[in-house]
């Protein structure tokens, strides 16, 4: 069945560093792959998304590159913000409509 | 804000009992989820419901079921309630029933559930 893979956390850095959270997945077909992100206390909000190989889905200062060949959809930020403490989740959409998420990896971000 | 609404927010019962939890997708979106999110298991994709018929199912228990109604909102119900069944409970909507570009989800605030 479809799986995705994240990088364990927690994560913790210094404000400014450089992020890296890493998720590869397994999905028949050609799935969407999306980051979610849950600030404490909170539902899951879209960060991004990429439909297809090779699309880069930024927003927000984050980005990630859809790498059909490695199965992996990197999240990447040049320079953390406290304001960027939270969860974040990689997930798939297929075509058969099941979507799949994840285990999450915290980010804490020290001033 | 979402656009996505759940109730209620939080609901304490006892083992044994059935619980209904309610969800309003965003205006527009044809397409409801349900997830359970706890400490120990994560966020499992529970089932979803497209135009007020199943789409697809994930790990939802027997004691589980939803439907979605003419009006697009669905429920979420609970019986036979035991201690694990104790997490926050979301809805997400979106647009389109599949993958693609149109099946990014918006996720309600939740309804956290505790089971005593």
């Amino acid at each position: 069945g479809d799986s995705v893979t994240q990088m364990e956390g927690p994560v913790t850095l210094s404000e400014e560093a450089f992020l890296t959270i890493n998720c590869t997945y397994t999905a028949t077909g050609y799935p969407s792959l999306f980051w979610y992100v849950q600030y404490p206390g909170e539902g899951l909000q879209l960060l991004l998304k990429a439909t297809k190989a090779d699309d880069k889905g930024s927003n927000k200062g984050f980005e990630a590159t859809y790498r059909k060949e490695t199965t992996s959809f990197h999240l990447e930020k040049g320079s953390v913000q406290v304001s960027d403490s939270a969860v974040y989740f990689c997930a798939l959409s297929t075509n058969a409509g099941k979507s799949t998420f994840g285990d999450g990896t915290t980010l804490t971000v020290k001033p | 804000d979402s656009g996505v609404t759940q109730t209620p927010k939080h609901l304490i019962t006892a083992t044994g009992q059935r619980v209904t939890l309610r969800c309003s997708p965003r205006s527009g979106d044809l397409s409801v989820y349900w997830y359970q999110q706890s400490l120990d298991q994560g966020l499992q994709f529970l089932i979803q419901y497209y135009n007020g018929e199943e789409r697809a199912k994930g790990n939802i228990l027997e004691r589980f079921s939803a439907q979605q109604f003419p009006d697009l909102h669905s429920e979420l119900n609970l019986s036979s309630l035991e201690l694990g069944d104790s997490a926050l409970y979301f809805c997400a909507s979106s647009v389109a029933p599949t993958g693609g570009q149109y099946n990014e989800q918006f996720f309600g605030p939740g309804t956290r559930l505790t089971v005593l």
